[in-house]
């Protein structure tokens, strides 16, 4: 398997627009873990999935920011509209259905919002 | 909620010598997972050694190794031999038994440096 596959690697957009970030998980895989990188909070936890269904979004910080997984291969997160707060590294992680497993993670989106 | 607190910002060590990076946590559960996971230049968030909270021998992994001290709630990393490659920021994680936050909880990271 390639792993979990993020994309695009890098996005710049201004202010306003809207952002959609991708995510293909390793296939098997029942649990999809969208987290935020900045230097001030380090990572957290945004939203998991497990077998498509949202489980817990408490980590979404406004309405501004929405994620679907309209299948097991395939996950989206949408910020609109964007604001320079929201730049930050963007990681999909995903995990075997049992909670004692490693999280595998992508290499992650690096978004810029000017 | 659990917590993770690595109070090292940042480590240097020189090549081939050993290093101990920090991490403690904070919670009221009985079973759960810990995990060190390395992050090079590369972003790539890499799984380097993981713990359960209901064995007591202390984890390894080749050059790696964790001390697990579960009534002080610290989980520090040992890393021998350090190489070139072993630099990179660490992060500890805390990882509940399900049915709620499943996600990981993060530490905010130490950066390691190796001096060659």
């Amino acid at each position: 398997d390639a792993g979990v596959i993020q994309s695009p690697r890098h996005e710049v957009t201004e202010m306003g627009q809207e952002v959609t970030l991708r995510c293909k998980p390793i296939s098997g895989h029942d649990y999809l873990f969208w987290y935020r990188q900045t230097m001030m909070r380090g990572l957290e936890l945004l939203i998991y999935f497990n077998n498509n269904v949202p489980i817990d979004d408490s980590g979404m910080p406004e309405d501004r920011f929405s994620a679907k997984m309209p299948n097991a291969s395939f996950s989206t997160l949408k910020i609109q509209p964007s604001e320079p707060r929201d730049s930050a590294v963007y990681f999909c992680a995903s995990s075997l259905g049992v909670w004692n497993t490693e999280a595998f993670f992508g290499q992650g989106t690096r978004l810029t919002v000017v | 909620a659990q917590t993770v607190t690595q109070s090292q910002p940042e480590m240097s060590v020189q090549e081939a010598e050993t290093v101990t990076l920090s991490c403690t946590y904070d919670t009221s559960e009985s079973d759960y997972y810990l995990f060190w996971y390395k992050q090079p230049p590369s972003r790539q968030m890499i799984l380097v050694i993981r713990q359960e909270a209901y064995k007591q021998q202390n984890a390894t992994e080749n050059r790696f190794s964790v001390n697990f001290q579960k009534a002080a709630k610290s989980f520090s990393l040992k890393i021998s031999d350090s190489q070139l490659g072993d630099a990179a920021m660490y992060f500890c994680a805390y990882r509940s038994p399900g049915g709620g936050a499943d996600g990981l909880t993060f530490g905010k990271g130490t950066h390691l440096i190796i001096q060659p």
